[in-house]
């Protein structure tokens, strides 16, 4: 079945790194996402991972895919009071014109 | 390029009363989507569409309508409004592309159903 995972909420202290994990059921998945949404908005791409790539970089964020176990991670380094918000993991299975959300992460930063 | 709108911004409905959810988007995409948020259940889909014409149901249908006359426009209806639909529906359209099914989300409509 089609299965994505999250915790729910994590608290950082501004400046240090954040990881976020997720966990996904589907292997045919050929991308795997992560979307931010601030209070009151919609849904913005962060970044996202072909299933062929262990890891991508991107400025501050690192992405980390171990498709063994079907664990993606999200480390967001130097954690800003503007990266509050909450997180989503996505996967896409292959030859569904739709994406499969976890219920997202709430990442807190305080000074 | 306005991206994805949505209108109306906030709703109230009595239960029984129906309305529509409007969604538009000027990327000339084939794929949108509409989804619905609720604390700690991240987003559902309900229905989504491939192209003009063509619709589909997604994991939560049941008690919504959808329809596709054209490319640019992707209305859901509630069919006859009920507490359990109170909730924050987002819609998202994206490009059929390579397979990458990066969706662009509207802003979001908050409906409330007393």
């Amino acid at each position: 079945g089609e299965d994505v995972e999250q915790s729910l909420f994590l608290s950082v202290r501004e400046g240090d790194s954040s990881v976020i994990n997720c966990t996904y059921t589907d292997s045919s998945s050929t991308y795997l996402y992560w979307y931010k949404q601030e209070p009151g908005a919609g849904l913005q791409l962060l970044t996202y991972i072909f299933s062929n790539m262990d890891m991508k970089q991107d400025q501050r964020l690192t992405v980390l895919l171990n498709k063994k176990d079907k664990h993606l991670s999200l480390r967001i380094a130097d954690t800003q009071t503007g990266d509050s918000a909450i997180y989503f993991c996505a996967e896409s299975p292959r030859g569904y014109n739709k994406l499969i959300f976890g219920a997202g992460t709430r990442l807190a930063v305080h000074p | 390029n306005a991206g994805v709108t949505q209108t109306p911004k906030f709703q109230v409905l009595k239960t029984g009363q129906s309305m529509t959810l409007q969604c538009a988007q000027d990327m000339n995409h084939e794929y949108m989507s509409w989804y619905r948020q609720d604390p700690g259940m991240g987003l559902r889909l309900i229905h989504y569409s491939v192209g003009a014409g063509i619709t589909d149901q997604g994991e939560v249908p049941n008690g919504y309508n959808v329809s596709r006359s054209t490319t640019e426009d992707f209305p859901l209806r509630p069919l006859s409004a009920a507490p359990s639909q109170t909730s924050v529906y987002f819609c998202a359209s994206s490009s059929a592309g390579t397979g990458n099914y990066e969706q662009y989300f509207g802003p979001g409509t908050r409906l409330t159903v007393t």
